[in-house]
C-alpha cells in the first residue's frame, strides 16, 4: 500500500486558514487521495478526496501536486470544533478497496 | 450522515465468551468493513465484505470471524473473546466504486473484555 507521512501534530489559530501538508510520494496513476478527520472517539468523518485536480468541497480544499507525490488540505476558517486528528490516505483501488490508516496530524485549533 | 447503525454501543464481557457485533446499513451499499482502534495503533482493518456471502482478511483477523447473509447486514464474531480485543469497533460501508467513491463510518462499538 501507498504510504503517507504527516506531521504528528500542529497548533492553528481560530479563524485563520489551516494547511495540512502529507507527502505521498509512492502513490500509483490510478490511486486517490482521502482525507478523514476523528474527533475525538467518534467514527471517522469524510473530509474530501482527489485523484489528480484540486478539489472543494463545503468542508475544504485539497490541492494536489502536479506530480501526485504530496497534497495539502486547506480548512479555509479553521473553528474550534475543527480540532481533531486528521489522516490523509492513499487508497489502492485493489484489494478490497479500503483505507489503510496511519498516525494522521492531531490538529489544535486555539481561540 | 450516512444510514449505519452498530450495536450494542457498549458492552462488556467476560474473556472467554462469544460476542457478535452489528453493523446495519440502509444505503445497499456493497462493501462493508470492521475495523478496530486501539490507542498507538490508529484504525486497523479487521475483515471486509464485497457482497453478500463474500468476505475477505484484514490485517488483524485472527481471533474474529465475520458473516453477511444480507447486503444491509455484516456481522463480527469473536468466537472467544481475549482481553486484548478490548478496543473500540467500527463498521464502515462503501458503494464498491473503485477507488472515487467515499467510505463511510459508524460510530462505534466499545468492547470491553474482563
Amino acid at each position: 500500500d501507498a504510504k503517507t507521512t504527516q506531521p504528528p501534530s500542529m497548533d492553528c489559530a481560530e479563524g485563520r486558514a489551516a494547511n495540512l501538508p502529507c507527502n505521498h510520494s509512492t502513490i500509483s496513476g490510478n490511486e486517490y487521495v482521502y482525507w478523514y478527520r476523528q474527533i475525538h472517539s467518534q467514527g471517522p468523518q469524510y473530509i474530501i478526496h482527489g485523484l489528480k485536480n484540486n478539489e472543494t468541497n463545503e468542508m475544504a480544499s485539497l490541492i494536489i501536486t502536479e506530480d501526485r507525490k504530496s497534497s495539502t488540505l486547506i480548512l479555509p476558517h479553521a473553528t474550534l470544533r475543527d480540532t481533531a486528528v486528521y489522516y490523509c490516505i492513499v487508497r489502492v483501488p485493489a484489494a478490497g478497496n479500503k483505507l489503510t490508516f496511519g498516525g494522521g496530524t492531531r490538529v489544535l485549533v486555539k481561540p | 450522515d450516512a444510514g449505519i447503525t452498530q450495536s450494542p454501543r457498549h458492552k462488556v464481557t467476560e474473556t472467554g465468551t462469544p460476542v457478535t457485533l452489528r453493523c446495519h446499513q440502509t444505503e445497499n451499499h456493497r462493501y462493508m468493513y470492521w475495523y478496530r482502534q486501539d490507542p498507538g495503533h490508529g484504525l486497523r482493518l479487521i475483515h471486509y465484505s464485497y457482497g453478500v456471502k463474500d468476505t475477505d482478511k484484514g490485517e488483524v483477523s485472527d481471533g474474529y470471524s465475520v458473516s453477511r447473509s444480507k447486503t444491509e447486514d455484516f456481522l463480527l464474531t469473536l468466537e472467544s473473546a481475549t482481553s486484548s480485543q478490548t478496543s473500540v469497533y467500527f463498521c464502515a460501508i462503501s458503494e464498491g466504486r473503485m477507488g472515487g467513491d467515499t467510505i463511510y463510518f459508524g460510530e462505534g462499538s466499545w468492547l470491553t473484555v474482563v
